[in-house]
């Protein structure tokens, strides 16, 4: 069955350095891949999407992600964390009639 | 393009009632999902409409859950005869086929807590 995977369930990074969300797929076809995130009594909101047509993908607020078929992985990455990225994080895939299947989320800790 | 509204925001029932959740979806979009989501988990699959047809229901959605978008516009989540265990949010999200990638757009959820 296709899913995704998410490595960790919590990270914590201290505000101005790099953040690194892990994230592996399981698929027999190239995904339609998505970073959604969930900030506390908010609602989900898109960062960014991967639809084969380039494996680099950049989203919203400075995040991107690569899509590496000979990893099966779909790692998001930020360059330099803020406090306002702490949240969470699914990676997420879209299957037929676009249903999404989440992964089970990582919790992002942003430290002064 | 006001997003995707849902209604109410926060739920609390009694265990055996019936309840009734509203979505609005952004105007033009012709795709309707509805999602699950319980405390430290990502959000789940329940049905989606494309129009006013119902496509694909979840085994997640038992005979107690229906939901209808009867002119492909708002939809209703109906959950009969609550159970505990139905505590959870439950997301709406809506999307436009032939957009791109499709991209589903959520509502703030309503939080249902059966006691």
């Amino acid at each position: 069955a296709q899913s995704v995977t998410q490595l960790d369930s919590h990270v914590s990074v201290s505000e101005g350095t790099p953040v690194l969300l892990r994230c592996n797929y399981s698929s027999s076809y190239s995904p339609s891949l998505f970073w959604y995130v969930q900030h506390p009594n908010k609602g989900l909101q898109l960062l960014l999407k991967y639809t084969s047509a380039a494996t680099l993908v950049k989203g919203i607020n400075g995040f991107e992600a690569e899509f590496k078929k000979s990893e099966t992985s779909f790692h998001l990455t930020k360059p330099s964390a803020h406090m306002s990225d702490a949240a969470e994080y699914f990676c997420v895939w879209a299957g037929g009639g676009n249903k999404l299947t989440f992964g089970t989320g990582t919790q992002l800790k942003v430290e002064l | 393009d006001t997003g995707v509204s849902q209604n109410p925001r926060h739920k609390i029932t009694k265990r055996g009632q019936n309840v009734t959740f509203r979505c609005d979806p952004i105007s033009e979009h012709n795709r309707l999902y509805w999602y699950r989501q319980t405390l430290g988990q990502g959000p789940e699959f329940l049905t989606y409409f494309q129009n006013e047809a119902q496509l694909e229901k979840s085994r997640l959605l038992s005979d107690r859950f229906s939901a209808e978008r009867p002119k492909g516009s708002f939809s209703t989540l109906e959950i009969q005869r609550t159970e505990q265990g139905d505590s959870a949010m439950y997301l709406c999200a809506s999307s436009l086929v032939g957009q791109g990638g499709n991209e589903q757009y959520f509502g703030p959820g309503t939080r249902l807590t059966v006691t």
